[in-house]
């Protein structure tokens, strides 16, 4: 089967870098997506990695390394309206998607 | 462009009544996917429908839980017998297409409550 770990929370202040690590087990998959959940509402998409490295966009990236079964999340200049669930999940051949356990991120003043 | 849509945002049932839950995707969009959601944990893949079609089901329980997505109207997820295992927070995405590199759009879920 297929299982992916999360820190379960993560705390961070105003302005900092914070970076959500995501480790999986899989006998294969196509990418690593990442969302973002506000008090159980509609998960958001943040970003996708399909090939080993780093995606950019804004003040998120993300990284996969498929050698180290690892991925992360990488967020700057934090906002307090960054404080919410995120989730990485695997894809599949259907496109279903994996997820993970989640990391609740809160952002201090 | 409206996101995708899903009624009724919130259901309380009694064991053993039946829980209908409704998903109209974005526009443009053919596939659609169910995933269900626990209190503090993370969402899980039910079934995944095209058109008409169940794609894959591989998530759905055996029994009770039946999908469909007619050629005309939206997805629905039909729960039988509802049990107070099944209160949780069901979601639904959609896609443009079926592969890795279609991002899901999810809608703002059905949270389910069964006395």
């Amino acid at each position: 089967g297929q299982s992916l770990e999360q820190p379960s929370e993560v705390t961070a202040v105003e302005g900092a870098i914070v970076q959500i690590n995501c480790t999986y087990q899989t006998s294969g998959f196509y990418g690593l997506s990442w969302y973002q959940q506000h008090d159980g509402g509609a998960p958001t998409f943040l970003s996708y990695n399909a090939l080993d490295g780093l995606e950019e966009t804004g003040r998120f990236s993300s990284f996969l390394s498929r050698s180290d079964s690892y991925g992360y999340l990488l967020l700057q200049e934090l906002q307090m309206k960054d404080s919410a669930s995120y989730f990485c999940a695997l894809g599949g051949a259907t496109n279903k998607l994996i997820f993970g356990t989640g990391t609740l991120l809160a952002v201090q003043p | 462009n409206a996101g995708v849509m899903q009624n009724p945002r919130h259901l309380v049932r009694r064991r053993g009544q039946e829980a209908r839950l409704r998903c109209s995707p974005m526009k443009g969009h053919s596939h659609v996917y169910w995933y269900r959601q626990l209190p503090e944990e993370g969402l899980k893949f039910m079934v995944y429908l095209q058109k008409e079609n169940i794609i894959d089901e591989s998530g759905m329980p055996k029994e009770r839980f039946s999908a469909e997505f007619p050629k005309e109207g939206p997805s629905i997820l039909r729960i039988q017998q509802v049990v107070r295992g099944d209160s949780a927070a069901y979601f639904c995405a959609s896609s443009p297409g079926p592969k890795s590199t279609d991002t899901q759009y999810f809608g703002p879920g059905t949270r389910l409550t069964v006395l």
